[in-house]
């Protein structure tokens, strides 16, 4: 069976230091990944999504960035985290036939202080 | 106008009662249709899939009518444990693979 695994599951940052948080994906092969964002009490947004490796689609102007060094690795990264870039950050995967539901790792709660 | 919208609740009901979501989409090239539950701080967990003839779960029926773009989703003899915020999410049409979530609706069933 599929399994994902997203690492840490809190995370503290000072404003201004680098970001990396990593997700893995387990039995599948070419997964379409995604990187979500949730703001507290609210939705959640799309970041990044990729069909293969080193495809990344960027969903919103911001001062995060993704990359998939592996077929089933998806890190998403910053140079210099911003108070705003507080929230819970999912990683999640789908089937790469279309139209298929996405399965979510277990989340990390940043918080930018 | 957001791509999917939901009335953010939150629904508060008695253990027994019937509740029902609903949810609105703009993309009228969707073609996927899902509820996802999502428990206070936890990832979201896919509840079931919408079909265009509409199916059942257990106590869970959905809906899907694509004439109006708007999707459904009827709980029956509420649980205590259904208390959760309940995600309406569609993909973003043919050949795209993202999925778009609502904002969601709370649900708080009372003893």
């Amino acid at each position: 069976s599929q399994t994902i695994h997203q690492w840490p599951a809190t995370l503290v940052q000072p404003v201004g230091s680098p970001l990396s948080l990593e997700c893995t994906v387990e039995g599948t092969s070419n997964p379409n990944l995604y990187w979500y964002r949730q703001a507290a009490g609210r939705g959640l947004q799309l970041l990044f999504y990729s069909v293969g490796i080193g495809q990344i689609s960027s969903e919103v102007p911001q001062n995060l960035s993704a990359s998939r060094p592996q077929d089933r690795q998806f890190i998403l990264s910053s140079k210099k985290l911003l108070l705003s870039d507080s929230g819970f950050y999912l990683c999640a995967w789908s089937s790469p036939l279309v139209n298929t539901e996405a399965f979510f790792g277990q989340g990390t709660r940043l918080t930018v202080v | 106008r957001k791509e999917v919208e939901q009335d953010p609740g939150p629904f508060n009901v008695p253990e027994g009662a019937t509740v029902a979501f609903n949810c609105t989409y703009s993309n009228s090239a969707s073609q996927s249709f899902f509820w996802y539950r999502q428990d206070c701080r936890k990832e979201p967990k896919l509840l079931m899939s919408v079909y265009s003839s509409g199916n059942e779960d257990g106590r869970f029926t959905a809906q899907l009518n694509r004439a109006s773009q708007y999707i459904s989703l009827l709980i029956r003899d509420s649980k205590l444990s259904d208390s959760a915020t309940y995600l309406c999410v569609v993909n973003r049409g043919t050949g795209r693979r993202a999925l778009t979530f609502g904002s969601g609706t709370r649900l708080q069933v009372q003893p």
